[in-house]
């Protein structure tokens, strides 16, 4: 079985200072990974995905993911962080030998403050 | 506009009175998948279809059906809704093209309340 953890609920960061979200998973084969964000009252949005390849995936409105096999993470980073950036954020697991499951994680709020 | 539709938006119903939720998607996309976000629990996966005809259970299949007939459609049917169905409800599509690598696109959600 598939399952995809984020450890915090909620993240604080001050407006200007980087930002990591993070996320483990397990899954058997070769994992496909998601960052997807929600804001409040729509739908999820894609932000960025690894596939295979580059260990760092740059995404949407500047965030960038780590892949890291060994630790089976998958940590949302951003440099810089924006107000705007405040939502709530989804990591998100495939499997390529079951590729209609999809398994998401509980969510982290992220809090950004001026 | 490519998008997800879903209808109703909200509903408040009672207890045992069958209901459909609609998804509707106009980007020829093979696989849709249905999910429910409860706080604290996240999206999880109710059903999923690869294809026409093609139907999987997800994490949390109880008490919900879908058909798929057609390829822009796919309805999640409440046979006799309880109370515990109460929660945010979000359709999405994707192609099958690269199997599980696929971006999937989300619908604005169907906040449902089951008195």
């Amino acid at each position: 079985a598939q399952s995809v953890a984020q450890p915090e609920d909620q993240v604080n960061v001050a407006e200007g200072n980087p930002l990591t979200v993070k996320c483990t998973y397990s899954v058997s084969g070769n994992p496909y990974l998601f960052w997807y964000v929600q804001y409040p009252n729509r739908g999820l949005q894609f932000l960025l995905k690894y596939i295979t390849g580059d260990n760092l995936v740059k995404g949407s409105y500047g965030f960038e993911a780590e892949f890291n096999k060994s630790q089976t993470s998958f940590h949302l980073k951003k440099p810089s962080a924006l107000v705007s950036d405040s939502a709530l954020y989804f990591c998100a697991v495939r499997d390529m030998r079951r590729a209609g499951k999809s398994t998401f994680g509980d969510g982290t709020t992220l809090t950004v403050k001026p | 506009e490519a998008q997800v539709t879903q209808n109703p938006r909200y509903l408040i119903t009672v207890t045992g009175k069958k209901l459909t939720v609609t998804c509707s998607q106009n980007m020829n996309h093979e696989y849709m998948s249905w999910y429910r976000q409860d706080p604290g629990l996240g999206l999880r996966q109710i059903y999923y279809s690869m294809n026409v005809e093609v139907t999987d259970k997800g994490d949390v299949p109880e008490g919900y059906k879908v058909s798929r007939k057609e390829k822009r459609n796919f309805p999640l049917i409440l046979e006799s809704p309880s109370p515990n169905q109460t929660s945010l409800y979000f359709c999405a599509s994707s192609t099958t093209s690269g199997g599980a690598t696929d971006t999937q696109y989300f619908g604005p959600g169907t906040r449902l309340t089951v008195l």
